[in-house]
């Protein structure tokens, strides 16, 4: 079966610093897609990153980077400069690019920012 | 450029009864995907719709179905509602059915007595 792990069901953070998200998944396709989905109170699914399996080099978007461990199947989100509005539930998802559109999600890490 | 809606809000249904919920695809896209979320877990993999067919299943029963329309906007049926059943149900809607960006409507709140 493939699954996607996320051991941390709540992280806290200090407005401003850095918080690590982490996330492991099973699976044994060569050819697939992580993604980082963003879900506030508003309940609607935001996409924060996105990584291709086959690039090497990790996906950084503004605040937001991953560090992609292909062997370890490994796939933590680091959010920087923690804002209020990062407070959300983000989880982790994949999706082999042979099974169309289906995402696989994580059960999800609630994020707390502290003013 | 209008995004994915979806449609009611919320909803309470009784055990037994049959429910469709709705989805508006955002303008261009001809991929439906819907995902069932219960309380205080991700998402799940209903099916995907691709030019009105059903061309993905997750591990769901045959009493949930669905339907796409020709302008791509799609419901989500369920019959013989179980307890179970109740849970947030998020559309999210694709280009194509390769594209890896989806983007998911704000989902309908289905609570089963």
């Amino acid at each position: 079966a493939q699954t996607v792990t996320q051991s941390q069901p709540e992280m806290s953070v200090q407005e401003a610093e850095t918080v690590t998200l982490s996330c492991t998944y099973d699976t044994s396709e060569s050819d697939y897609y992580l993604f980082w989905y963003k879900q506030p109170p508003s309940r609607q699914m935001i996409l924060v990153i996105r990584q291709e399996a086959y690039k090497q080099q990790n996906a950084t978007e503004n605040r937001f980077s991953v560090n992609f461990q292909k062997a370890a199947k490994s796939f933590s989100l680091k959010i920087s400069d923690s804002q209020l509005g990062d407070a959300a539930m983000y989880f982790c998802a994949y999706r082999i690019k042979a099974a169309g559109n289906k995402l696989t999600f994580g059960g999800g890490t609630r994020v707390l920012v502290k003013p | 450029e209008t995004g994915v809606t979806q449609s009611p809000t919320h909803l309470i249904k009784t055990r037994g009864q049959q429910v469709t919920l709705r989805c508006s695809s955002q303008s261009g896209h001809n991929t439906v995907s819907w995902y069932q979320q219960a309380l205080g877990q991700g998402p799940q993999f209903i099916f995907q719709y691709y030019r009105e067919e059903e061309n993905g299943r997750g591990n769901f029963p045959p009493r949930f179905s669905g339907l796409q329309f020709p302008n791509y906007s799609s419901e989500l049926n369920v019959n013989a509602l179980e307890l179970d059943d109740s849970a947030l149900y998020l559309c999210a809607s694709s280009l194509s059915a390769g594209s890896y960006e989806q983007y998911f409507g704000p989902g309908t709140r289905l609570t089963v007595t």
